[in-house]
């Protein structure tokens, strides 16, 4: 079946950086834009980035730009997201989640089980 | 402060019908689908409406949803236990160029 699972969460200082992995299975993971959502401690889900299915499109939030890299491999059928100069705010649960065919979108489906950061001194 | 306006919690008796809403703007909703994601305590969310109205296999037709110019809702009936959770509504933003969230409303069955 269509599964994706994230890996490469922990504890970071403020300043340092992290690479997360999400694999996938079950699909074409070529065919599909792919995006990573976050979602604080208490809080709400927020979209972090997009990438489009050969890798030539993408977009971040402005929390986000300058800061993390969305990217992904094909042949391994996985994505990534290299987040760097971490902040506190930046502490949350990352999902990553498979978007549309052709065109990014709104329509997440599925989700991840989502892997923790932690950025705390 | 999200783009999308929610509120953050509803409530009703098993049983019941809920109602919860969805606002936004021209650049979001009103030329947008709508779409509703469920996230029961302690899981990812997962997908409840897609295109406004239309629900994955294996939602029951207890759940419902319509959009209507920059307001979409999504609506309970029958409600059950199963469906305390959080609900949040998402759609593309033409300006942001980016999918945006509500804030989430926490649903309670009393």
């Amino acid at each position: 079946q269509v599964q994706l699972v994230e890996s490469g969460g922990g504890l970071v200082k403020p300043g340092g950086s992290l690479r997360l992995s999400c694999a996938a299975s079950g699909f074409t993971f070529s065919d599909y834009y792919m995006s990573w959502i976050r979602q604080a401690p208490g809080k709400g889900l927020e979209w972090v980035s997009y990438i489009s299915g050969s890798s030539t499109y993408t977009n971040y939030a402005d929390s986000v730009k300058g800061r993390f890299t969305i990217s992904r491999d094909n042949a391994k059928k996985s994505l990534y997201l290299q987040m760097n100069s971490l902040r506190a705010e930046d502490t949350a649960v990352y999902y990553c989640a498979r978007m549309g065919v052709g065109a990014p979108s709104s329509w997440f489906d599925p989700w991840g089980q989502g892997t923790l950061v932690t950025v705390s001194s | 402060q999200s783009v999308l306006t929610q509120p953050p919690s509803a409530s009703a008796t098993p049983g019941q019908r809920v109602t919860i809403s969805c606002s936004g703007g021209s650049s979001n909703i009103g030329s947008n689908n709508i779409y509703w994601y469920q996230q029961l305590p302690g899981t990812a969310p997962k997908v409840l409406i897609y295109r406004n109205n239309q629900r994955p296999s294996g939602v029951p037709d207890r759940f419902s949803g319509s959009k209507s110019g920059t307001s979409a809702s999504l609506a309970i009936s029958g409600l059950r236990s199963e469906d305390e959770a959080d609900y949040y509504c998402a759609t593309w933003d033409d300006s942001l160029r980016g999918p945006v969230f509500g804030g989430g409303t926490q649903l309670t069955v009393l």
